[in-house]
């Protein structure tokens, strides 16, 4: 079955650390990748996508992500975190072509010390 | 845009009654979702339209669960005879059918609690 997982379920960092969480896809065929990010009392809000091309993907905000195909990873990145990026954040996958239906990872708590 | 609205934002109710959430897409979205989340977890595909036509039904939505979109517009999940498994935020989202059309916009979501 398709799936797709988080290694790490809450990560703490201090401001100015940088930030890598990891998502791995099982997907065989085309894939469409995701992360979101929920802020506290806020909802679901879209950081970046993978469709095809160039694997390193940018999204707002400063993050970015990696499609690396051999090691079904698509992990989220960004040089320098920052306290208002205490968030949940979320990987997730299209099932397959012609689907919408998206698998969401269990999520990445991370909280940033001032 | 104005965003995905979702009313009410939060429900109790006793185990054994019948609730009903609504769920309003952008407006020129045409594609619509539900989808529920249970604590620590991420959310789990329930359904989705297209238009008025309900395309793709997770296992997950049993028989107590049905969801509608009569005009293609606003959505509604009804959930019969409650159980305290239920309890969960129910979220709602929408997309485009060109462009953009693979990103899910989500709502704020209705988070229910059955006692």
């Amino acid at each position: 079955a398709q799936s797709v997982s988080q290694h790490n379920h809450h990560v703490i960092l201090s401001e100015a650390a940088s930030l890598e969480l990891g998502c791995n896809y099982s997907y065989g065929g085309t894939v469409n990748l995701f992360w979101y990010v929920q802020y506290p009392g806020q909802h679901l809000q879209l950081l970046l996508k993978y469709f095809s091309g160039d694997p390193l993907v940018k999204g707002i905000k400063g993050f970015e992500a990696e499609f690396i195909k051999s090691k079904f990873s698509f992990n989220l990145r960004k040089p320098s975190v920052q306290w208002s990026d205490t968030a949940e954040y979320f990987c997730a996958g299209l099932k397959g072509a012609g689907s919408y239906q998206l698998t969401f990872g269990k999520g990445t708590k991370l909280s940033v010390i001032p | 845009d104005t965003g995905v609205s979702q009313d009410p934002r939060h429900k109790i109710t006793k185990r054994g009654q019948n609730v009903t959430f609504r769920c309003d897409p952008i407006s020129e979205h045409n594609r619509l979702y539900w989808y529920r989340q249970t604590l620590g977890q991420g959310p789990e595909f329930l359904t989705y339209f297209q238009n008025e036509a309900q395309l793709e039904k997770s296992r997950l939505l049993s028989d107590r669960f049905s969801a509608e979109r009569p005009k293609g517009s606003f959505s509604t999940l009804e959930i019969q005879r409650t159980e305290q498994g239920d309890s969960a935020m129910y979220l709602c989202a929408s997309s485009a059918t060109s462009g953009r059309f693979y990103e899910q916009y989500f709502g704020p979501g209705t988070r229910l609690t059955v006692t």
